[in-house]
């Protein structure tokens, strides 16, 4: 089954704490992207990556690393996690005839 | 003007009737778009990709208007597993071109 899948799919952190999101998908896409959803502001996109070790910024990159050594998995990295980073987080992948984009599940992350 | 809009709703729909809604986008340039199904903390489902003047999907119907610059979406003989919010996705340009979202459109089916 073609999928995008994300772990962890909720997360309670203290400030400070380093954390790593994984995601991973199946379907040899070579554009992957991170976004994080937040009430009333929509979906905003953190980084993005067009092929391996090919990645750049999005809209809401601070506090944020991405790395992509690998086409199918894309982990996002907080280095230093903050209360403002508490947040519904998802990974996704694009590819295929129509350049369609697949979500991942989310992750649901709290930061105290 | 934002990039891409959507009316918010709630659109209330009674059950086994039609809902139709637009988005609008600002790029004339934009190539491709796509409607989405959001349900509530879940991620985004696609539900349509929407090319040439539109296209129809079971009781999903999209259309592009590229002239006045929206594209709409409207549901035959809603049922109450339809609620959710739709959100209008557009790709403004090359296929890598970022995606611009739009806020999405609730759409609460009611018995």
């Amino acid at each position: 089954e073609a999928q995008v899948t994300q772990n962890p799919r909720y997360l309670i952190t203290v400030t400070g704490k380093k954390l790593t999101v994984t995601c991973s998908q199946n379907m040899n896409h070579e554009y992957m992207s991170w976004y994080r959803q937040d009430p009333g502001l929509g979906l905003r996109q953190i980084y993005y990556s067009m092929n391996v070790e090919a990645t750049d910024k999005g809209d809401v990159p601070e506090g944020y690393k991405v790395s992509r050594k690998e086409k199918r998995n894309f982990p996002l990295i907080l280095e230093s996690p903050s209360p403002n980073q508490t947040s519904l987080y998802f990974c996704a992948s694009r590819g295929g005839h129509y350049y369609e984009q697949y979500f991942g599940p989310g992750t649901r992350l709290t930061v105290t | 003007r934002k990039e891409v809009e959507q009316d918010p709703g709630p659109f209330n729909v009674p059950e086994g009737a039609t809902v139709a809604f637009n988005c609008t986008y600002s790029n004339s340039a934009s190539q491709s778009f796509f409607w989405y199904r959001q349900d509530c903390r879940k991620e985004p489902k696609l539900l349509m990709s929407v090319y040439s003047s539109g296209n129809e999907d079971g009781r999903f119907t999209a259309q592009l208007n590229r002239a006045s610059q929206y594209i709409s979406l409207l549901i035959r003989d809603s049922k109450l597993s339809d609620s959710a919010t739709y959100l209008c996705v557009v790709n403004p340009g090359a296929a890598g071109n970022k995606l611009t979202f739009g806020g999405g459109t609730r759409v609460l089916v009611k018995p």
